[in-house]
């Protein structure tokens, strides 16, 4: 199991605010990054590890943490938007970059 | 523009070793990257499985996922500008997507990623 954890599933209305998390003690000292992945094709980054978006990401992708949770908020859910969400951040020890197990979010 | 590429074979026999190449083109390999290789399983989630930093002053430090770092060995050609992936002792189980990603020394984010290559473990 994975020392990140994601809920496996999350639906939104279109239009509206979704959050997803990502639960770890390890986020307590470290930063998660946030990527979007679409059926067929390769992760993207969405949220780099200060919580910045890197340029063509839309700003209504976000990022915030507060003790042992990271948040993934997309405000005003567009279907286009509909994908998986995976975490990353570091493992307990520090040493090795680990996943959370993923996210399906779906646009209503 | 930096891009990646994975090349390799999409088929592999039990017990034998995986190998692919990751092509760099738009950055140097001697960059102050951590150049990676990320696997995902059919309707699975995403898994590291090692990185490589490779520079003028430091060549080839690397760093693997614990659970497959017996079966593990990443390396760079820095001549052809590329980093490459052994596992050796495959299993159906080692079926997946395999991903090469760049990430920048201490970001902790995976910025570019390659395609994708799926590898088959199978007799």
């Amino acid at each position: 199991s994975s020392e990140l954890t994601q809920d496996p599933a999350v639906s939104v209305a279109l239009g509206q605010t979704v959050r997803i998390t990502c639960q770890g003690d390890s986020l307590r000292s470290y930063y998660a990054s946030w990527y979007q992945q679409k059926p067929g094709q390769a992760p993207v980054l969405v949220i780099d590890g200060k919580n910045n978006r890197p340029s063509g990401i839309p700003d209504r992708f976000s990022g915030s943490s507060s003790g042992n949770t990271a948040s993934l908020t997309i405000t005003g859910a567009q279907a286009g938007d509909e994908a998986d969400y995976y975490c990353s951040s570091r493992d307990s020890s520090g040493d090795h970059l680990v996943f959370g197990g993923g996210t399906k979010l779906t646009v209503l | 523009q930096v891009q990646l590429q994975e090349s390799g074979p999409g088929l592999v026999k039990p017990s034998g070793t995986l190998s692919l190449t990751c092509g760099v083109s738009g950055d140097s390999i001697s960059s102050s990257n951590w150049w990676s290789w990320v696997r995902q399983p059919p309707g699975k989630g995403l898994e590291l499985i090692g990185q490589i930093y490779h520079s003028i002053y430091d060549s080839g430090r690397t760093k693997y996922n614990p659970s497959l770092e017996s079966r593990v060995t990443i390396s760079v050609d820095e001549s052809k500008n590329q980093f490459s992936l052994k596992l050796k002792s495959v299993t159906a189980a080692d079926t997946a997507m395999y991903y090469c990603a760049r990430e920048p020394t201490k970001s902790d984010a995976f910025d570019i990623w390659g395609q994708g290559t799926m590898v088959t473990v199978s007799s």
